[in-house]
């Protein structure tokens, strides 16, 4: 079993549409927590960090569940910019900076 | 302020090859890591350098080396290329220490062993 799990998708939706994400990681360990966002034939690019209380950032929502290892990454009014592969990330207490990424989440906005 | 560089861009290789990937990491930042990223999966860890040395590794084979600079520059070295080696490789930097622990990424450099 994978330490990050997420739906590969791909995801299709309509401009303005609200869509959401799911990721489950299964170290108990893990301590932090992200949602990056990377386009096509790209490097990574930090979206942002994922929080117990839940943040927001504009369109943007990310939302954890520690008891239930859950991490959910909320887009409303979706834009064809928004078009890339989204990854779940968490890191481990006694890990540093190593990052352990899911295999991403594909995201196709249509017109 | 340049981000973090990685050279060359693109690499194609021969099985049995050796090749030298390199890191300059975001200024600023003195830990570098490196990632292996398959066609349509996420990037996994191979390991990362602090003061020069090897921290933490993956579940990657001997095969897979790497070194830091006193400037916190890096090389990641693979042996014997596989084709199951190809793929692209990012290399990641980070302040050890800081209380913003952001890891920034560089462009990659995309190998392919034919």
């Amino acid at each position: 079993r994978k330490e990050v799990e997420q739906d590969p998708g791909p995801f299709n939706v309509p401009e303005g549409a609200t869509v959401a994400f799911n990721c489950t990681y299964s170290n108990s360990a893990s301590q932090s927590f992200f949602w990056y966002r990377q386009d096509c034939r790209k490097e990574p690019k930090l979206l942002m960090s994922v929080y117990s209380s839940g943040n927001e950032d504009g369109r943007f929502t990310a939302q954890l569940n520690r008891a239930s290892q859950y991490i959910s990454l909320l887009i409303r009014d979706s834009k064809l910019s928004d078009s890339a592969t989204y990854l779940c990330v968490v890191t481990r207490n006694n890990a540093g900076n190593m990052l352990t990424f899911g295999g991403g989440t594909r995201l196709m906005v249509k017109p | 302020d340049a981000g973090v560089t990685q050279s060359p861009t693109h690499l194609i290789k021969t099985r049995g090859q050796q090749v030298t990937l390199r890191c300059s990491p975001k200024s600023g930042h003195d830990t570098v890591s490196w990632y292996q990223q398959a066609l349509g999966q996420g990037p996994q860890f191979i390991f990362q350098y602090y003061e020069e040395e090897e921290r933490q590794r993956g579940n990657f084979p001997d095969r897979f080396s790497g070194h830091q600079f006193p400037n916190y520059s890096s090389e990641l070295n693979v042996n014997a290329l596989l084709l199951g080696d190809s793929a692209l490789y990012l290399c990641a930097s980070s302040l050890t220490g800081a209380a913003d622990t952001e890891a920034f990424f560089g462009q990659g450099t995309r190998l392919t062993v034919v």
